[in-house]
């Protein structure tokens, strides 16, 4: 069965320091993996997402993450946080259903804290 | 914008009490899912729609139904709501695609208290 797991349910970082955000994948086939991000009282927003395209995948806000199928990782960074990327950070694998479409196995997720 | 649309945004109902939440789509999307998620928890599937099909997951507990009347809205309804039942649902939507690739597009969400 497919599975994801987040190392470290809260990451602090200071402003400006590299963040890295863990994630590692369980699959028996080449795995569709995503990256999203949810404030507050909000919904969740796609930060990036693995298809197989390429290994090295840029987002949005400046994140990025790489593939790496011989650790079975598709950990989180950017370089330099920002106080508004506070956030909880949830990787996704998708899997498919007896009906024929798809849903996601989510991680525990990962609160980011930023210090000033 | 082509987006999600939930309401309420905030909905308190009482203990057993009936409520009715709503999700509605521009994007055309074939599939539809309801997820509930608790404080500090990752999103939990209830069920979802491809088409009009039906998709209960196993552990979804026979208080929640939905029904979906056209491509474009997606209702929740929870029969006689409990204290364990107060969570934030949340609505998303994705395409009908063969591989999986397509990611979900989600909802702002609807955080419901139970008195």
């Amino acid at each position: 069965a497919q599975s994801v797991t987040q190392l470290g349910s809260h990451v602090s970082v200071s402003e400006g320091a590299l963040v890295l955000l863990r994630c590692n994948y369980s699959s028996s086939v080449p795995p569709y993996l995503f990256w999203y991000v949810q404030y507050p009282n909000q919904g969740l927003q796609l930060l990036l997402k693995y298809t197989s395209a390429a290994t090295l995948v840029k987002g949005i806000n400046g994140f990025e993450a790489e593939f790496k199928k011989s650790e079975t990782s598709f950990h989180l960074t950017k370089p330099s946080a920002h106080m508004s990327d506070a956030a909880e950070y949830f990787c996704a694998v998708s899997v498919p259903t007896t009906s024929g479409t798809y849903k996601y196995i989510f991680g525990t997720g990962t609160r980011l804290k930023v210090l000033a | 914008d082509a987006m999600v649309i939930q309401n309420p945004r905030y909905q308190v109902t009482q203990f057993g009490k009936p409520v009715t939440l709503s999700c509605s789509q521009t994007l055309n999307h074939n599939v539809m899912y309801w997820y509930q998620q608790k404080s500090s928890q990752a999103p939990k599937l209830l069920f979802h729609y491809y088409d009009k099909d039906f998709n209960n997951e196993a552990d979804t507990p026979d208080n929640f139904q939905s029904r979906r009347p056209n491509t474009s809205f997606c209702f929740l309804d929870i029969r006689s709501p409990g204290l364990g039942d107060a969570a934030m649902y949340l609505c998303a939507t994705s395409r009908d695609s063969e591989g999986g690739y397509d990611e979900q597009f989600f909802g702002p969400g609807t955080r419901l208290t139970v008195l």
